[in-house]
């Protein structure tokens, strides 16, 4: 079973509103990512979680705050975001850092 | 610093037919991982072939074999007997070797239609 889910699939929020994004896995893998996708481009990473520690925070503003509560879940908790941050919102995780990470379908962020 | 290069932003294949999709990259590492990764409209992306560079024998996946040339730096996608659910996009990744190598580098992406 490789099955990473995300909630929601599809999410709208105002520009003052706070939301969280979750991810979840049973795989028993210990690395953790989230992913920003714009429309017809790759993705790009954000955070690395390596045994529930935060291991990379790729410049990312202060409105994304990422956190994991154990082993199993993660989530992106958002704050006071700009139109710009509409994306695809990727979750991915991966036995280790060096080993092929298995990406969940995503949620659909829109700011207005 | 590693590049990952696909040059081809479409490519079209009629169902059932042969296509390959090209992708390069640079690296001055010897030891290191490529990847080719599908994501089809639904969004999900989806893991669909690795390869280790060490291993000289490409990566097949039932339909799905690569075609690794290592001194060429070259990672192609071949996908047989093409179906309608392969429409995608294809993403070509590369990740260096090593326990703290986390970081995926990817190309731009092919953009791969089906015809019926």
């Amino acid at each position: 079973d490789t099955e990473v889910t995300q909630t929601p699939k599809h999410l709208v929020m105002g520009m003052t509103n706070k939301k969280s994004l979750k991810c979840e896995q049973h795989m028993g893998h210990r690395a953790m990512y989230w992913y920003k996708q714009k429309a017809k481009k790759p993705p790009e990473l954000m955070f690395v979680y390596s045994y529930e520690k935060l291991s990379i925070n790729e410049s990312v503003p202060s409105r994304f705050s990422p956190e994991c509560p154990n082993s199993s879940l993660l989530n992106l908790h958002l704050h006071a975001l700009q139109p710009e941050d509409s994306a695809l919102y990727l979750c991915a995780s991966s036995r280790g850092t060096v080993y092929e990470q298995y990406f969940g379908p995503g949620t659909r962020l829109t700011v207005t | 610093a590693q590049t990952v290069t696909q040059s081809q932003p479409e490519m079209s294949v009629q169902e059932a037919e042969t296509v390959t999709l090209s992708c390069t990259y640079d690296t001055s590492e010897s030891d290191y991982y490529l990847f080719w990764y599908k994501q089809p409209p639904s969004r999900q992306m989806i893991l669909v072939i690795r390869q280790e560079a060490y291993k000289q024998q490409n990566a097949t996946e039932n339909r799905f074999s690569v075609n690794f040339q290592k001194a060429a730096k070259s990672f192609s996608l071949k996908i047989s007997d093409s179906q309608l659910g392969d429409a995608a996009m294809y993403f070509c990744a590369y990740r260096s070797g090593g326990d703290s190598n986390y970081q995926l580098i990817w190309g731009a992406g092919t953009k791969l239609i089906i015809k019926p």
